[in-house]
């Protein structure tokens, strides 16, 4: 079955940088586009990137300015988010999600399968 | 990009039908998509492009879209239903996720 499983979340000081990983397993990974989405403590999801088949088709949400980046290895169907210039307010659950459809051109923009998420805490 | 509006919460008794709205500008021509997240869960996609349901969702939840009001209708509710709920689009090249709505079986 279908397996996402996310790590990499600590406990980092405002300004730190953080890696965060999502091992993938159950489906043939590249054949997916994959998310990531995170949850402020006690608050909704929010949306933060995609990223295509290969690296070749990436979107972030505009609330990012640039500090995260969503990169994936599919000889290791790993899914990554490079998290840099932490804040504060980047506390949260940190979740990766696969799209439904496998084998398009186009994300789908359907998170039918997430992982179980992973926390990181921006505190100094 | 989208707005989408959702109830804080609704309350409904055990055995009667739930209904949640999602509303946003312009949504009509977007498909709306619905997830339920337990305390202590990741989300799961409950309803997909507006009205399909993903295999091992019960038959009792169904998914309607008119206009710039997506709703979702959840039947013969039950205790595990109670849960938060989310809608969300894809489109005009923004994901959006509705501030969610917590479902309360009374």
């Amino acid at each position: 079955q279908v397996q996402l499983v996310e790590s990499g979340g600590t406990l980092v000081k405002p300004g730190g940088s953080l890696r965060l990983s999502c091992a993938a397993s159950g489906f043939t990974f590249s054949d997916y586009y994959m998310s990531w989405i995170r949850q402020s403590p006690g608050k909704g999801l929010e949306w933060l990137a995609y990223i295509g088949r290969s690296d070749s088709a990436v979107l972030y949400a505009d609330s990012l300015k640039g500090r995260f980046t969503i990169s994936r290895d599919n000889s290791k169907n790993t899914l990554f988010l490079q998290m840099n210039s932490l804040r504060v307010e980047d506390t949260a659950t940190y979740y990766c999600a696969r799209d439904k459809y496998q084998g398009v051109i186009a994300f789908g923009g359907v998170h039918s399968h997430w992982g179980q998420g992973t926390l990181v805490t921006v505190s100094s | 990009s989208y707005v989408l509006t959702q109830p804080p919460s609704v309350s409904v008794a055990p055995g009667q039908t739930a209904r949640i709205t999602c509303g946003g500008n312009n949504i009509g021509s977007e498909s709306v998509h619905w997830y339920q997240q337990r305390p202590g869960q990741a989300p799961v996609l409950v309803i997909y492009e507006d009205i399909d349901r993903p295999s091992g969702i019960p038959e009792r939840f169904s998914g309607s879209h008119s206009g710039n009001t997506a709703t979702l209708t959840i039947s013969r509710v039950e205790s595990g239903d109670e849960a938060d709920y989310y809608c969300q689009v894809w489109g005009g090249g923004h994901v959006v996720f509705g501030g969610g709505t917590k479902l309360i079986v009374l």
